[in-house]
C-alpha cells in the first residue's frame, strides 16, 4: 500500500520540551516537505529536502530542525525555541522538487502545547 | 512579494447547486497553478494542475480555469454533494523549485442538504 504516513496523529507537549514528528513515504520520491497550518491560514513551508542528506530552510524554519538520512524518512523536531508550536503539521513528498511534480500530503499531526 | 488571494473566505450552498471559487495571484515568474481539496483534519489532495498554456482542466465535477494574463483562476464545482464540504486551496508555483510555492488561505465550502 503506497503512500505517505505521519505519526502520531495527535501529540501533546509540555512547554520546554522538544518533540519529533515522524514522516515516512514509500513512493520512492526524492523530495519531501514540512508545512505548518494554523486556523484560517495557508500552509507555510518549514523545511524541504530535495535529496538524501540535504535540506533547505523554508519561510518559518526558526525553532525547527530536520534530518534526511534516508530517502523514505524526513522527521521534524519542534524545539523549545519555537515560541508558538501549537499547530497542524503536514508532511508532503514529490517525485522531485520540480514545481510540475504533484505534492502528496500525509494525514497530518496535530501538536498541542500544554 | 508573491501572494495568492482566495475568495470568498467561506461559502455555504445547498446540495445539488453549483459554485465557483476564485484565486488571484501575483507570483512571478509563473510556472503552474494547483487546486487542492482538504477535508477537515486531513492532508490536502490534488484536484488539478495547470500550466501557463492551459485555460481549463476538469476532474470529474471539478473544473478549473486559468487566465494567465489577468493572473486569475477559478474552480467550478458542479452539482455539489455533501462530500464536497471541505477547504479548497489554491497554490501557485514560480518557475523554480517547489520550495518556493505560495499557498492561498483557502475557501471553506459547506454543502447543506
Amino acid at each position: 500500500d503506497g503512500g505517505i504516513t505521519q505519526s502520531p496523529k495527535y501529540l501533546f507537549r509540555k512547554e520546554g520540551q522538544n518533540v519529533t514528528l515522524s514522516c515516512e513515504q514509500n513512493l520512492n520520491h526524492d523530495a519531501m516537505y514540512w508545512y505548518r497550518q494554523d486556523p484560517g491560514q495557508g500552509l507555510r513551508l518549514i523545511y524541504y529536502s530535495q535529496i538524501v542528506n540535504d535540506f533547505q530552510k523554508g519561510d518559518i524554519a526558526e525553532g525547527y530542525s530536520v534530518s534526511r538520512e534516508k530517502k523514505e524518512s524526513f522527521p521534524l523536531t519542534v524545539t523549545s525555541a519555537q515560541k508558538n508550536p501549537t499547530a497542524f503539521y503536514l508532511c508532503a513528498s514529490s517525485i522531485m522538487s520540480n514545481t510540475h511534480d504533484t505534492q502528496y500530503f500525509g494525514p497530518g499531526t496535530r501538536l498541542t502545547v500544554l | 512579494k508573491n501572494q495568492v488571494e482566495q475568495s470568498p473566505q467561506s461559502l455555504i450552498i445547498l446540495e445539488g447547486k453549483n459554485c465557483t471559487l476564485q484565486c488571484n495571484y501575483t507570483v512571478s515568474p509563473f510556472s503552474n497553478l494547483r487546486w487542492y481539496k482538504q477535508d477537515t483534519g486531513r492532508g490536502p489532495v490534488s484536484l488539478t494542475i495547470m500550466t501557463f498554456s492551459e485555460n481549463t482542466k476538469s476532474n470529474g465535477r471539478y473544473t478549473a480555469t486559468l487566465d494567465a494574463d489577468t493572473k486569475q483562476s477559478s474552480l467550478h464545482i458542479t452539482a455539489s454533494q455533501l462530500s464536497d464540504s471541505a477547504s479548497y486551496i489554491c497554490v501557485v508555483s514560480p518557475n523554480t523549485n517547489a520550495g518556493k510555492s505560495t499557498f492561498g488561505d483557502g475557501t471553506t465550502l459547506t454543502v447543506k442538504p
